[in-house]
């Protein structure tokens, strides 16, 4: 049982946003920043998003972060196939003294 | 271009010590502020965090598993070492480290390692 909650899955049709939620508690979300990473089957994760909101080199706009109380927000536009993989958010949650991890929503691009 | 790589063993038994290596380059652990991470992840489930090292020496660890878990750092040799003792099935992970330039962040990953514990 993650201290982050996500759905377990998403789906759209390319082209389309999907939204991806992230609800946590003020000992994590609420007070810290929230990053968002995604993993291909067989890889490691990698880095979309950083301080709620900020991308790497290299992420195209097309992801973008947000956050709000307790809660954060990825959202993806224009879906793409290779978008399909599992997307995990994750922040450092104060009263644990631990980086959480959400338990992963895996997207589904029809 | 950052990129670090973990070696150790892919099979240990129940009750031994797991020695993981990451061999990094393209940055330093001497630079103000970096850190390097491991992070582990078993089959099905979402990432664990485990250990942070930072360029200063100060560690981090897991507080559920921090009796059991140590990370060093040889700067010279730009590696850095996570061992995890008393190991059980429940262990059985993939174990990567990855690179932290601000708090609790991960932006490159090693390909992994996948470690089974198994009598």
């Amino acid at each position: 049982q993650s201290v982050l909650t996500q759905p377990p899955s998403v789906s759209a049709a390319p082209g389309q946003k999907v939204s991806i939620s992230c609800s946590g508690s003020t000992s994590n979300i609420g007070e810290q920043y929230v990053s968002w990473y995604h993993q291909l089957p067989g890889t490691a994760p990698k880095l979309l998003i950083f301080d709620n909101y900020k991308r790497p080199s290299g992420i195209p706009d097309r992801f973008s972060g947000s956050k709000s109380g307790t809660s954060a927000t990825l959202d993806i536009t224009g879906l793409q196939t290779g978008d399909e993989a599992d997307y995990y958010c994750a922040t450092w949650d104060t009263s644990l003294s631990v980086v959480v991890f959400g338990g992963g929503t895996k997207l589904t691009v029809l | 271009q950052i990129t670090l790589k973990e070696s150790g063993p892919t099979l240990v038994k129940p009750t031994e010590t797991l020695t993981l290596t990451c061999t990094f380059s393209g940055f330093s652990l001497s630079t103000i502020g970096v850190a390097v991470g491991w992070i582990r992840q078993s089959p099905g489930k979402a990432p664990e965090w485990l250990a942070l090292i930072y360029w200063n020496d100060d560690k981090r660890y897991s507080p559920s598993l921090k009796r059991r878990l140590t990370i060093t750092k040889d700067t010279s040799k730009n590696q850095v070492v996570l061992t995890l003792s008393n190991m059980d099935p429940v262990d059985t992970a993939t174990y990567y480290c990855a690179h932290s330039p601000v708090f609790a962040t991960y932006d490159y990953w090693g390909q992994g390692t996948l470690v089974t514990v198994s009598s």
